[in-house]
């Protein structure tokens, strides 16, 4: 079944506390972004990738950090974090044409920070 | 930069009627996405649009792209409950294949 795995799906850690996020795809897609969801904003682009090693910013980078060392893959790295990226957060893919294609999401991650 | 902007956020709507939700971008967008999100779900993609003043419809949704691909609706008919969720637009940049950029979504909530 073609789909985007994110985990895990609900994560609880106090500020500071290194974390990763995870997410995969099986569609052989090239192109991957990051997503946060807040009440009252809709979805803000944090960063996204158009291919492996090729990875660039959203609207909202700043405290996050990707990688894209293999296709399927594209984990999402927060170093410090705090409160303030409380919040539910969406990977998603698409093909070659970028934003330009259908988004395929994960199911989401409730991140709380405390 | 490009801000995409949704109205209304909000839309309660009696079982069998009509509602329009609208999206406007400050700047020209390349293409516009339409996706529905459920209570506690994820965003499904709907519909895309490209063309200036392309119209699409999907049983009772009739999508729009405004002229200046600035703008776009959706438009449902019949409302039905299984058309509560929120609804977002989704544009894309110009200048940019990867950068896309949500409105706020309009909440939609139905009374049978």
């Amino acid at each position: 079944e073609a789909q985007v795995t994110q985990n895990p799906r609900y994560l609880i850690t106090v500020t500071g506390k290194k974390l990763t996020v995870t997410c995969s795809q099986n569609m052989n897609h090239e192109y991957m972004s990051w997503y946060r969801q807040d009440p009252g904003l809709g979805l803000r682009q944090i960063y996204y990738s158009m291919n492996v090693e090729v990875t660039d910013k959203g609207d909202v980078p700043e405290g996050y950090k990707v990688s894209r060392k293999e296709k399927r893959n594209f984990p999402l790295i927060l170093e410090s974090p705090s409160p303030n990226q409380t919040s539910l957060y969406f990977c998603a893919s698409s093909g070659v044409s970028g934003a330009r294609s259908p988004l395929h999401f994960g199911n989401g991650t409730r991140l709380t920070v405390t | 930069g490009q801000q995409v902007m949704q109205i209304p956020q909000y839309q309660h709507v009696q079982e069998g009627e009509d509602f329009t939700t609208y999206c406007n971008s400050s700047t020209t967008l390349s293409n516009i996405q339409w996706y529905k999100q459920r209570p506690g779900g994820h965003p499904v993609f709907l519909i895309q649009l490209v063309k200036s003043g392309e119209v699409k419809k999907q049983k009772r949704l009739t999508f729009q792209f405004g002229e200046a691909k600035k703008n776009s609706s959706l438009h449902i008919t019949a409302t039905q409950t299984t058309d509560v969720g929120t609804y977002f637009c989704a544009g894309g940049a110009t200048d940019s294949w990867g950068k896309f950029q949500f409105g706020a979504g309009t909440q939609v909530v139905v009374t049978p």
